[in-house]
């Protein structure tokens, strides 16, 4: 089965330095959700859309955005980027439509690291 | 405030043992319950989820967690772990059919088989 796909898998910036991270959902899920993860952490929410408006906002920094495309695809722009930065983003997708509603698939996760 | 606690940060047993962690959740309205796992160096998979219905559910791979709405917990069982079961475990909440539906995490349990 399909699976949620992000890229890339890896990423290496320097301090200040701006960053684009990408999210494919499962076919046919509505709702894109953005975690990030630190070192030995757990997983926090940053934002999420669903039928490509926000749906709701975590902890995201002023310095991030992100938006969701009409074929759903969701992008997490990151500027100024700082060292605390450096961690595992994960996108999750679901179904809101569908019978599915309140089950999240991750994906395989961006690692960012800021140097 | 919404919160999950886990009772244990790394637990260390041998081939055959018996599992259970530990998942206390608080939550305003009602709420969906998840395990996921995370196989080192890899994303979340969700192992199995609460909705309603019969307190016991039963997940991939032999786990089972039972919801107790009067404890507000969740906890994760499996009666004989595998040296394939170590990994890290989080247990998430969620709102139930909520607009919103981010997951809150627990900080996470490390658990070690030794073979």
């Amino acid at each position: 089965a399909a699976g949620v796909i992000q890229s890339p898998r890896h990423l290496i910036k320097e301090k200040r330095e701006t960053a684009t991270l990408k999210c494919y959902p499962i076919p046919r899920h509505d709702t894109v959700y953005w975690y990030q993860q630190g070192p030995g952490q757990d997983p926090q929410f940053l934002i999420s859309f669903y039928e490509k408006m926000q749906s709701d906002k975590g902890s995201i920094p002023d310095r991030f955005s992100a938006q969701q495309f009409s074929d759903y695809h969701s992008e997490l722009n990151m500027s100024s980027l700082e060292l605390g930065d450096s961690a595992l983003y994960f996108c999750a997708s679901s179904h809101r439509s569908g019978g599915d509603t309140d089950t999240q698939y991750f994906g395989p996760g961006t690692r960012l690291t800021v140097l | 405030a919404q919160s999950v606690s886990q009772h244990n940060h790394h637990v260390i047993l041998s081939e055959a043992a018996s599992l259970e962690l530990g998942c206390n959740y608080s939550y305003g309205g009602t709420v969906n319950l998840f395990w996921y796992v995370q196989y080192p160096g890899q994303h979340l998979q969700l192992l199995l989820k609460y909705f309603s219905g019969d307190p016991l559910v039963k997940g991939i791979k032999g786990f089972e967690a039972e919801f107790i709405k009067s404890k507000f917990s969740f906890n994760l069982r499996k009666p004989s772990v595998q040296w394939s079961d170590t990994a890290e475990y989080f247990c998430a909440a969620g709102n139930y059919g909520g607009s919103q539906g981010n997951l809150i995490f627990g900080k996470g349990t490390k658990l070690s088989v030794k073979p």
